[in-house]
Protein backbone atom coordinates (compact mmCIF):
# COMPACT_ATOMS: atom_id res chain seq x y z
CA UNK A 1 0.00 0.00 0.00
CA UNK A 2 2.13 3.05 -1.43
CA UNK A 3 1.17 5.92 0.73
CA UNK A 4 2.77 8.09 -1.28
CA UNK A 5 2.54 8.28 -5.21
CA UNK A 6 4.61 9.58 -7.78
CA UNK A 7 3.09 8.65 -10.87
CA UNK A 8 5.55 10.14 -13.71
CA UNK A 9 8.66 7.66 -13.20
CA UNK A 10 10.42 10.82 -15.90
CA UNK A 11 10.27 13.97 -16.87
CA UNK A 12 11.97 15.74 -19.52
CA UNK A 13 12.46 19.39 -20.02
CA UNK A 14 14.16 22.11 -21.48
CA UNK A 15 16.88 24.32 -19.91
CA UNK A 16 15.37 27.42 -19.12
CA UNK A 17 11.59 26.39 -18.89
CA UNK A 18 9.87 25.42 -15.41
CA UNK A 19 9.95 21.77 -14.46
CA UNK A 20 6.58 20.80 -12.20
CA UNK A 21 7.24 17.84 -10.24
CA UNK A 22 4.18 15.99 -8.71
CA UNK A 23 3.11 13.73 -5.53
CA UNK A 24 0.30 12.11 -3.99
CA UNK A 25 -0.48 11.06 -0.88
CA UNK A 26 -3.23 8.97 1.14
CA UNK A 27 -2.76 9.51 4.58
CA UNK A 28 -4.42 12.68 5.83
CA UNK A 29 -2.72 12.16 9.13
CA UNK A 30 0.76 13.65 7.36
CA UNK A 31 1.63 17.54 8.38
CA UNK A 32 5.26 17.60 6.59
CA UNK A 33 5.95 17.12 3.74
CA UNK A 34 9.70 17.47 1.92
CA UNK A 35 11.71 16.89 -1.29
CA UNK A 36 14.79 15.24 -2.14
CA UNK A 37 16.93 15.38 -5.10
CA UNK A 38 19.15 12.21 -6.07
CA UNK A 39 22.28 11.99 -8.03
CA UNK A 40 23.34 8.62 -9.36
CA UNK A 41 25.31 6.76 -6.97
CA UNK A 42 24.98 9.09 -4.42
CA UNK A 43 22.51 9.31 -1.39
CA UNK A 44 19.53 11.35 -1.66
CA UNK A 45 20.00 15.11 -0.57
CA UNK A 46 17.29 17.35 1.06
CA UNK A 47 15.65 20.00 -1.12
CA UNK A 48 12.99 22.00 0.45
CA UNK A 49 10.26 20.92 2.89
CA UNK A 50 6.48 22.34 3.38
CA UNK A 51 4.23 21.76 6.94
CA UNK A 52 0.54 21.19 6.39
CA UNK A 53 -0.06 25.08 7.82
CA UNK A 54 1.59 26.49 4.90
CA UNK A 55 0.81 26.21 1.09
CA UNK A 56 3.44 27.43 -0.26
CA UNK A 57 7.26 27.23 0.74
CA UNK A 58 9.93 28.88 -1.61
CA UNK A 59 14.03 28.78 -1.90
CA UNK A 60 15.37 30.20 -4.95
CA UNK A 61 14.61 28.46 -7.78
CA UNK A 62 12.73 25.77 -6.69
CA UNK A 63 9.05 26.38 -4.75
CA UNK A 64 7.06 23.46 -3.32
CA UNK A 65 2.70 23.62 -3.38
CA UNK A 66 0.96 21.64 -1.17
CA UNK A 67 -2.82 21.10 -1.85
CA UNK A 68 -4.60 19.84 1.74
CA UNK A 69 -7.87 19.02 -0.01
CA UNK A 70 -6.20 17.23 -3.02
CA UNK A 71 -3.43 15.69 -0.86
CA UNK A 72 -1.40 17.00 -3.45
CA UNK A 73 2.27 18.95 -3.70
CA UNK A 74 4.05 19.57 -6.40
CA UNK A 75 7.71 21.04 -6.57
CA UNK A 76 8.55 23.53 -9.48
CA UNK A 77 11.96 24.45 -10.46
CA UNK A 78 12.37 28.01 -12.51
CA UNK A 79 14.02 27.62 -14.51
CA UNK A 80 15.43 24.55 -14.85
CA UNK A 81 19.27 23.80 -15.27
CA UNK A 82 21.06 20.41 -16.73
CA UNK A 83 22.28 20.26 -13.27
CA UNK A 84 19.42 19.69 -12.18
CA UNK A 85 19.12 16.44 -13.60
CA UNK A 86 18.29 13.92 -10.91
CA UNK A 87 15.96 12.02 -9.30
CA UNK A 88 13.23 13.56 -7.53
CA UNK A 89 11.75 11.59 -4.16
CA UNK A 90 8.75 13.33 -2.14
CA UNK A 91 8.49 12.02 1.45
CA UNK A 92 5.65 12.63 4.35
CA UNK A 93 5.41 12.28 7.79
CA UNK A 94 2.92 12.51 10.40
CA UNK A 95 4.96 13.96 13.22
CA UNK A 96 7.79 15.95 13.92
CA UNK A 97 11.19 13.74 14.26
CA UNK A 98 8.66 11.20 12.64
CA UNK A 99 9.44 8.39 10.01
CA UNK A 100 9.54 9.81 6.59
CA UNK A 101 7.31 7.93 3.49
CA UNK A 102 9.34 7.92 0.76
CA UNK A 103 7.64 7.63 -3.19
CA UNK A 104 8.76 6.00 -6.18
CA UNK A 105 10.82 8.77 -7.68
CA UNK A 106 10.25 11.10 -10.26
CA UNK A 107 13.48 11.15 -12.83
CA UNK A 108 14.43 14.53 -14.31
CA UNK A 109 16.09 15.15 -17.35
CA UNK A 110 17.24 18.88 -18.05
CA UNK A 111 18.32 19.18 -21.82
CA UNK A 112 20.52 22.26 -23.08
CA UNK B 1 31.92 18.38 7.35
CA UNK B 2 29.70 15.97 8.92
CA UNK B 3 28.14 13.22 6.90
CA UNK B 4 26.66 10.15 7.55
CA UNK B 5 29.40 7.38 6.39
CA UNK B 6 28.14 3.70 5.15
CA UNK B 7 30.50 0.06 4.68
CA UNK B 8 30.73 -1.01 2.54
CA UNK B 9 29.63 0.61 -0.31
CA UNK B 10 29.70 -2.44 -2.74
CA UNK B 11 29.23 -6.00 -1.67
CA UNK B 12 28.97 -9.00 -3.63
CA UNK B 13 27.93 -12.41 -2.25
CA UNK B 14 26.88 -15.87 -2.68
CA UNK B 15 23.09 -16.36 -1.77
CA UNK B 16 22.63 -18.29 1.82
CA UNK B 17 25.84 -16.33 2.98
CA UNK B 18 25.24 -13.81 5.98
CA UNK B 19 26.15 -9.86 4.93
CA UNK B 20 26.44 -6.85 7.56
CA UNK B 21 26.10 -3.46 6.60
CA UNK B 22 27.31 -0.59 9.26
CA UNK B 23 26.20 2.87 9.20
CA UNK B 24 28.20 5.72 11.50
CA UNK B 25 25.52 8.59 11.99
CA UNK B 26 26.01 12.24 12.51
CA UNK B 27 27.63 12.70 15.47
CA UNK B 28 24.72 14.15 17.63
CA UNK B 29 21.77 12.34 15.64
CA UNK B 30 19.64 11.08 17.92
CA UNK B 31 17.79 9.41 15.02
CA UNK B 32 18.76 6.62 12.44
CA UNK B 33 16.63 5.26 9.32
CA UNK B 34 17.61 2.27 7.47
CA UNK B 35 15.90 2.81 3.75
CA UNK B 36 16.15 0.04 0.52
CA UNK B 37 16.00 1.45 -2.76
CA UNK B 38 14.52 -0.64 -5.48
CA UNK B 39 13.10 0.10 -9.11
CA UNK B 40 9.41 -0.66 -8.26
CA UNK B 41 9.48 0.30 -4.68
CA UNK B 42 11.31 3.84 -4.48
CA UNK B 43 12.84 4.37 -1.24
CA UNK B 44 11.12 1.88 1.31
CA UNK B 45 11.80 2.19 5.15
CA UNK B 46 12.50 -1.17 6.61
CA UNK B 47 13.62 0.40 10.55
CA UNK B 48 14.19 3.04 12.71
CA UNK B 49 15.74 4.14 15.99
CA UNK B 50 15.63 6.62 17.85
CA UNK B 51 17.82 7.21 20.80
CA UNK B 52 19.05 3.74 19.98
CA UNK B 53 15.61 2.19 20.43
CA UNK B 54 14.03 0.95 17.86
CA UNK B 55 10.63 2.37 16.96
CA UNK B 56 9.43 0.86 14.00
CA UNK B 57 11.00 -2.33 11.84
CA UNK B 58 7.42 -2.96 9.95
CA UNK B 59 9.10 -2.83 6.85
CA UNK B 60 11.89 -5.37 7.37
CA UNK B 61 11.47 -9.14 6.69
CA UNK B 62 11.68 -10.77 10.07
CA UNK B 63 13.15 -14.13 8.86
CA UNK B 64 15.98 -12.67 7.42
CA UNK B 65 16.50 -9.22 8.71
CA UNK B 66 17.63 -7.54 11.85
CA UNK B 67 18.98 -4.27 12.56
CA UNK B 68 20.61 -3.08 15.85
CA UNK B 69 22.30 -0.01 17.52
CA UNK B 70 25.55 -1.51 19.91
CA UNK B 71 25.85 2.33 20.53
CA UNK B 72 25.38 5.83 19.50
CA UNK B 73 27.82 5.65 16.64
CA UNK B 74 27.15 2.69 15.25
CA UNK B 75 24.06 1.20 13.61
CA UNK B 76 24.18 -2.19 11.86
CA UNK B 77 21.63 -3.99 9.51
CA UNK B 78 22.43 -7.57 8.88
CA UNK B 79 20.73 -10.13 6.26
CA UNK B 80 21.44 -13.97 7.29
CA UNK B 81 20.66 -16.13 4.90
CA UNK B 82 20.92 -13.67 2.06
CA UNK B 83 18.64 -13.91 -1.11
CA UNK B 84 18.77 -12.43 -4.62
CA UNK B 85 15.75 -10.77 -4.27
CA UNK B 86 17.58 -8.60 -1.65
CA UNK B 87 19.97 -7.46 -4.12
CA UNK B 88 19.38 -4.04 -3.57
CA UNK B 89 21.11 -0.68 -2.69
CA UNK B 90 20.77 0.14 1.32
CA UNK B 91 20.47 3.39 2.95
CA UNK B 92 21.35 4.75 6.69
CA UNK B 93 20.16 8.16 7.38
CA UNK B 94 20.13 10.36 10.68
CA UNK B 95 18.21 13.01 12.16
CA UNK B 96 17.88 15.20 15.28
CA UNK B 97 14.57 15.01 16.63
CA UNK B 98 14.40 18.67 17.66
CA UNK B 99 15.87 19.93 13.88
CA UNK B 100 12.08 18.49 12.33
CA UNK B 101 11.77 16.04 9.60
CA UNK B 102 15.34 16.77 7.49
CA UNK B 103 17.28 13.28 7.85
CA UNK B 104 20.57 12.94 6.08
CA UNK B 105 21.29 10.24 4.04
CA UNK B 106 24.88 8.36 3.50
CA UNK B 107 25.88 7.41 0.13
CA UNK B 108 24.54 3.79 0.12
CA UNK B 109 25.71 0.28 0.08
CA UNK B 110 25.48 -1.83 -3.06
CA UNK B 111 24.53 -5.18 -2.37
CA UNK B 112 24.23 -8.08 -5.14
CA UNK B 113 23.38 -11.61 -3.99
CA UNK B 114 24.12 -14.03 -6.75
Amino acid sequence: DQQVKQNSPSLSVQEGRISILNCDYTNSMFDYFLWYKKYPAEGPTFLISISSIKDKNEDGRFTVFLNKSAKHLSLHIVPSQPGDSAVYFCAASDLPGGKLIFGQGTELSVKP
Amino acid sequence: DARVTQTPRHKVTEMGQEVTMRCQPILGHNTVFWYRQTMMQGLELLAYFRNRAPLDDSGMPKDRFSAEMPDATLATLKIQPSEPRDSAVYFCASGLLSSGNTIYFGEGSWLTVV
